[in-house]
């Protein structure tokens, strides 16, 4: 059965502060892993598709990485626009539906 | 503007009521989805359709039905066997259910929070 787990739960940073996001998950035969992004009362909006290890994408601050067994999303100088919730969601070959983690709730402080 | 469209953004049961939340997509998308959200859990899936007149149950399907009658529509009915109905509640859409590396890419609405009275 496939498991996505997301550390840390909550994360609190200064603008400015950069850090990362860490996705650990288990798959027989990843085909993708997902990021997306979640504001309060919202529907979650997408970030990246990763396919392969050693791929990254990069999207204004937000970087992803993929490994064969996790994924990291950097976030370099964030600012308070950047809080939000953080998903990550795999999917494996000959699968019709993605497997989500709980989340990481990151707030960046001004 | 293409997306999707969920109404209510707020709904209240009664108990012993069924209610309906409405998920309405401009986007041509074949596939189509319904998303349970619980606060600190992930999203969780409740019924799929990949395609008119077809659905399959997901994860937590008990207590819930659907319909696909239509392939801009995806109706989610809570009926009164849900003892703890209570969730914000997500619809998605996708291009196609087929497999196709374009299809896992999911656009959301913008969610129905359903309380118990």
């Amino acid at each position: 059965e496939d498991q996505v787990t997301q550390s840390p739960e909550a994360l609190r940073l200064q603008e400015g502060e950069s850090s990362s996001l860490n996705c650990s998950y288990t798959v027989s035969g990843l085909r993708g892993l997902f990021w997306y992004r979640q504001d309060p009362g919202k529907g979650p909006e997408f970030l990246f598709t990763l396919y392969s290890a050693g791929e990254e994408k990069e999207k204004e601050r937000l970087k992803a990485t993929l490994t064969k067994k996790e994924s990291f999303l950097h976030i370099t100088a964030p600012k308070p626009e950047d809080s939000a919730t953080y998903l990550c969601a795999v999917i494996h070959q000959g699968a019709q539906k993605l497997v989500f983690g709980q989340g990481t709730r990151l707030t960046i402080n001004p | 503007d293409g997306g999707i469209t969920q109404s209510p953004k707020y709904l209240f049961r009664k108990e012993g009521q069924n209610v309906t939340l409405s998920c309405e997509q401009n986007l041509n998308h074949d596939a189509m989805y319904w998303y349970r959200q619980d606060p600190g859990q992930g999203l969780r899936l409740i019924y799929y359709s990949q395609i008119v007149n077809d659905f399959q149950k997901g994860d937590i399907a008990e207590g819930y039905s659907v319909s696909r009658e239509k392939k801009e529509s995806f109706p989610l009915t809570v009926t009164s066997a849900q003892k703890n109905p209570t969730a914000f509640y997500l619809c998605a859409s996708s291009y196609t259910g087929q497999g196709a590396a374009t299809n896992e890419k999911l656009f959301f609405g913008s969610g129905t929070q359903l309380s118990v009275l």
